[in-house]
């Protein structure tokens, strides 16, 4: 079967670095998405990563290794509206997204 | 602001009514998808269309039917819903399905089922 695990829940403190991981099973991939869900709202594409290595894009950093089937999202000088749920999901060989169930990060002062 | 927009944003309605979700995506994208969110779970894919086709049913009980009469429309009707039903309904497109294209949230519709 398919399958994405990523932490349910993390804290971080303001102004800190907090990574989220998570590792995936599918069949086949073609690619790795980061969206990130403030409550009530809509997920919000943050990353897309298909080749290993680190991708940076401001704040925010994805990493990717295949060959592990792992993940990370990187958030640097953390702000309080980062405060959300990070939703990891894999395309499969048939270019379905797999999701995992998010986490949710807590920012505290 | 993602391009997607979504009414209604909140719907309560009784198991016997019948009530339609409205998206509309305003991207010029060919794909339309409609996933359901519920607390702590993965997103459930239920339907996908591509050029107003629907390519894909994952098993979704006939209560729900879709509807995409155009490629920037897309209808989620309900009909004798059940309380397990109560979630959030997402609408997402891409620029098309069969490629690693990035998928445009709407901002959902949360349904309470009574």
């Amino acid at each position: 079967g398919q399958n994405i695990d990523q932490p349910t829940e993390m804290t971080a403190t303001e102004g800190a670095i907090v990574q989220i991981n998570c590792t995936y099973q599918t069949s086949g991939f073609n690619g790795l998405f980061w969206y990130q869900q403030h409550a009530g709202e809509a997920p919000t594409f943050l990353s897309y990563n298909v080749l290993d290595g680190l991708e940076e894009k401001g704040r925010f950093s994805s990493f990717l290794s295949r060959s592990k089937g792992y993940s990370y999202l990187l958030l640097k000088e953390l702000q309080m509206k980062d405060s959300a749920s990070y939703l990891c999901a894999v395309m499969d060989s048939n270019y379905q997204l797999i999701w995992g169930a998010g986490t949710k990060l807590i920012i505290k002062p | 602001e993602t391009g997607v927009t979504q009414t209604p944003r909140h719907l309560v309605m009784g198991m016997t009514n019948k009530k339609s979700l409205k998206c509309e995506q305003h991207l010029g994208h060919n794909a339309m998808y409609w996933y359901k969110q519920s607390a702590k779970k993965p997103l459930e894919l239920m339907f996908v269309y591509n050029f107003k086709e629907q390519t894909e049913n994952n098993s979704v009980p006939s209560r729900f039917s879709p509807e995409c009469p155009n490629s920037s429309h897309l209808f989620l009707h309900l009909h004798t819903l059940q309380p397990e039903d109560s979630a959030l309904y997402l609408c997402a497109s891409s620029q098309d399905r069969g490629g690693p294209d990035t998928q445009y949230f709407g901002p959902g519709t949360r349904l309470t089922v009574l």
